[in-house]
């Protein structure tokens, strides 16, 4: 079985410094693994995914990911948090079934403080 | 473009009533659609999985006789909660997909969500 947890339920962060978010996964094979926005009474927005091919990916807003196999790690960077960061991500990793589905993480929330 | 909409955005009615929430893809066909439910402050727990002109897969724990999904053709779904409770009051989010069983690498597309609150 496929899953994912998130270190952090909080991560409070002054505006113009970097943002770490981590994510652990679990899995028997090689994960797709994903990482989702979600802003205030909002549906989710792609930031980026993994699928095997760099193990370095970068997604849209200027944010990163990492995927490590070795510490079996997919986390999320930004040199420089904007005021619009802040939102609720999602660490999620697809189930290998035939549907597809998504494993979601608990989540966490990011603060920026001005 | 993969532009998922639904509707209504929010919804307050009386415990015992029948709410619809509509999820359609405006464009592209969807033979995939899967329903989320988001308590607060909670993460996205999967209720089932749709596949255009076949019945729906349900999540073990979710009754499907509670939340009834139609998925009649290539561009709506339907969820609806029968017969509703307080307890039933969540934010429901659907996403969708153009390929089914088996097409699992395609992206899936979200849409807003539906804040459904029962008094």
């Amino acid at each position: 079985a496929q899953s994912v947890t998130q270190l952090d339920s909080h991560v409070s962060v002054s505006e113009g410094t970097p943002v770490l978010l981590r994510c652990n996964y679990s899995s028997s094979y090689s994960p797709s693994l994903f990482w989702y926005v979600q802003h205030p009474n909002k549906g989710l927005q792609l930031l980026l995914k993994y699928t095997s091919a760099a193990t370095l990916v970068k997604g849209i807003n200027g944010f990163e990911a990492e995927f490590k196999k070795s510490e079996t790690s997919f986390h999320l960077t930004k040199p420089s948090a904007h005021m619009s960061d802040a939102a609720e991500y999602f660490c999620v990793v697809r189930v290998t079934d035939s549907w597809g589905k998504l494993q979601f993480g608990a989540g966490t929330q990011v603060v920026v403080t001005p | 473009g993969a532009v998922v909409s639904q509707h209504p955005s929010r919804v307050i009615c009386k415990s015992g009533t029948s709410v619809k929430i509509e999820c359609r893809s405006l464009d592209f066909q969807a033979t995939t659609m899967f329903w989320y439910r988001q308590f607060p402050k909670q993460s996205l727990m999967l209720m089932a999985t749709s596949n255009e002109g076949s019945k729906a897969t349900y999540e073990q724990g979710v009754e499907k006789d509670k939340f009834l999904i139609n998925h009649a053709s290539l561009t709506l779904s339907t969820l609806t909660v029968t017969s509703a409770h307080p307890e039933d009051s969540s934010f429901y989010i659907c996403s969708a997909r153009a390929g089914g069983e088996h097409y699992s690498n395609q992206p899936q597309h979200f849409g807003d969500g539906t804040r459904l609150s029962i008094l």
